[in-house]
């Protein structure tokens, strides 16, 4: 059974750089079968897809937050990470890290918990 | 982006109860419509992908159905595990995006 874990900092000081990391396990990251993805819900709000990461270093953002956000994965510790930069109180948000089938139907079918981020000073 | 409503936004229903949600999307997307079920604390879990298709280990009291805009989850029998959030995923263009959510709780 496939897992992952999200860790990070629960609080961020406005301006800066929010970075969250995902571990995976019960599966490798390496598998070419699929994406890793970072999903936010901010509180009262709904769900909104960040950006996705693929094995290859490939990666792909919302362009709502392209600018800010950058997303890695590193294939020696089965792990992703997600950098949102520039943080403001509108990035307080649960955060969640997800494995998307790359089978061209794109279903989020392995989530994190989520951690939750608040941003404040 | 494409935008997917949901209705209802809550619902209150009976253990043994039959439950529907309906997800609509501002423009066709074909069968790309993904469902999830979410609890408070815990991780949400993919139920229904490409509008029908049933994920693994997923009870078959849940189905879905229809395609371009309009698609819907059923319940059959409401179980008391049964009572969370349900979403919608549009998974035909990035931005992936997500409907609302539906709470169910019991009557």
């Amino acid at each position: 059974q496939v897992q992952l874990q999200e860790s990070g900092p629960g609080l961020v000081k406005p301006s800066e750089t929010l970075t969250l990391t995902c571990t995976v396990s019960g599966g490798s990251i390496s598998d070419s079968a699929y994406y890793w993805d970072w999903i936010r819900q901010p509180p009262g709000k709904g769900l909104e897809w960040i950006g996705s990461g693929y094995y290859t270093g490939n990666t792909y953002s919302n362009p709502s937050l392209k600018s800010r956000v950058s997303i890695s994965v590193d294939l020696s510790k089965d792990q992703f990470s997600l950098k949102v930069m520039s943080v403001t109180a509108a990035d307080t948000a649960m955060y969640f890290c997800a494995r998307r089938s790359r089978d061209g139907y794109n279903h989020f079918d392995f989530w994190g918990q989520g951690t939750l981020v608040t941003v404040s000073s | 982006d494409i935008q997917l409503t949901q209705s209802p936004s809550s619902l209150s229903a009976f253990v043994g109860g039959r439950v529907s949600i309906t997800c609509r999307a501002s423009q066709s997307i074909a069968n790309f419509v993904n469902w999830y079920q979410h609890k408070p604390g815990k991780a949400p879990k993919l139920l229904i992908y490409t509008a029908s298709v049933l994920q693994s280990g997923v009870p078959s009291r849940f189905s879905g159905s229809g395609s371009g805009t309009d698609f819907t989850l059923s319940i059959s029998s409401l179980q008391p595990d049964d009572f969370a959030t349900y979403y919608c995923q549009q998974s035909q263009s990035i931005p992936f995006t997500f409907g609302p959510g539906t709470r169910v709780d019991t009557k």
